[in-house]
């Protein structure tokens, strides 16, 4: 059973540091691209990055573009996100997904991100 | 950046209805669109990609039509368990989510 379970989310003053992670279970993970998705506090989905089998590739939405991070540990089957520069607007649930091709085929629970002084 | 448009909002109906979902895109994305849906709580669900293509386990009830820059989204017969928001994502051109269909029953 696949199986994405996030952790390091919380409360983070804006302007600072946090790192989320996303343990995978049930699959190949080396074999599979790997995203991050939000959701803000009654709103809908946004995507946010996604990474390459390999690592080699990575993209990202403009607005955390120079602030984010995704990178993974295919080695530990962990996929990790660097968020520095908090902002309020980042203010989210962070989903970690699987890329089954282009499509977001297995999502983790979620963890909460919240910005503020 | 893809636009998409989804509608409606919010949308009641009753057991045994037949419920549609729209989305539009802001240009031609090639039937590179899915359908999620999300119960309260939990994480997105996918139930349809590419347009038309079921996901394991997803009822058959559930169906996808769509091309160029229009989708939709049908449920043939509307089950108490279908309450859930919706979400369309293009795939296209990187990843763009519609705003989200939130489904009550009547």
């Amino acid at each position: 059973e696949v199986q994405l379970v996030e952790s390091g989310g919380g409360l983070v003053q804006p302007g600072r540091s946090l790192k989320l992670s996303c343990a995978a279970s049930g699959f190949t993970f080396s074999n599979y691209g790997m995203a991050w998705v939000c959701q803000a506090p009654t709103k809908g989905l946004e995507w946010v990055a996604s990474i390459s089998t390999g690592g080699g590739n990575t993209y990202y939405r403009d607005s955390v573009k120079g602030r984010f991070t995704i990178s993974r540990d295919n080695a530990k089957n962990t996929l990790y996100l660097q968020m520095d520069s908090l902002r309020s607007e980042d203010t989210a649930t962070y989903y970690c997904a699987r890329h089954g091709g282009t499509v977001f085929d297995y999502w983790g629970q979620g963890v909460m991100v919240t910005v503020s002084s | 950046d893809i636009q998409m448009t989804q509608s409606p909002s919010f949308l009641s109906a009753s057991v045994g209805d037949r419920v549609t979902i729209n989305c539009k895109a802001s240009q031609n994305i090639n039937k590179y669109l899915d359908w999620y849906q999300q119960k309260h709580g939990e994480a997105p669900k996918l139930l349809i990609y590419n347009t038309n293509n079921l996901q394991t386990g997803i009822p058959s009830r559930f169906s996808g039509s769509g091309s160029g820059t229009d989708y939709t989204l049908t449920i043939s017969s509307l089950q108490p368990e279908d309450v859930a928001t919706y979400f369309c994502l293009q795939h296209s051109s990187r990843w763009t989510f519609g705003g989200g269909t939130k489904l009550e029953l009547k």
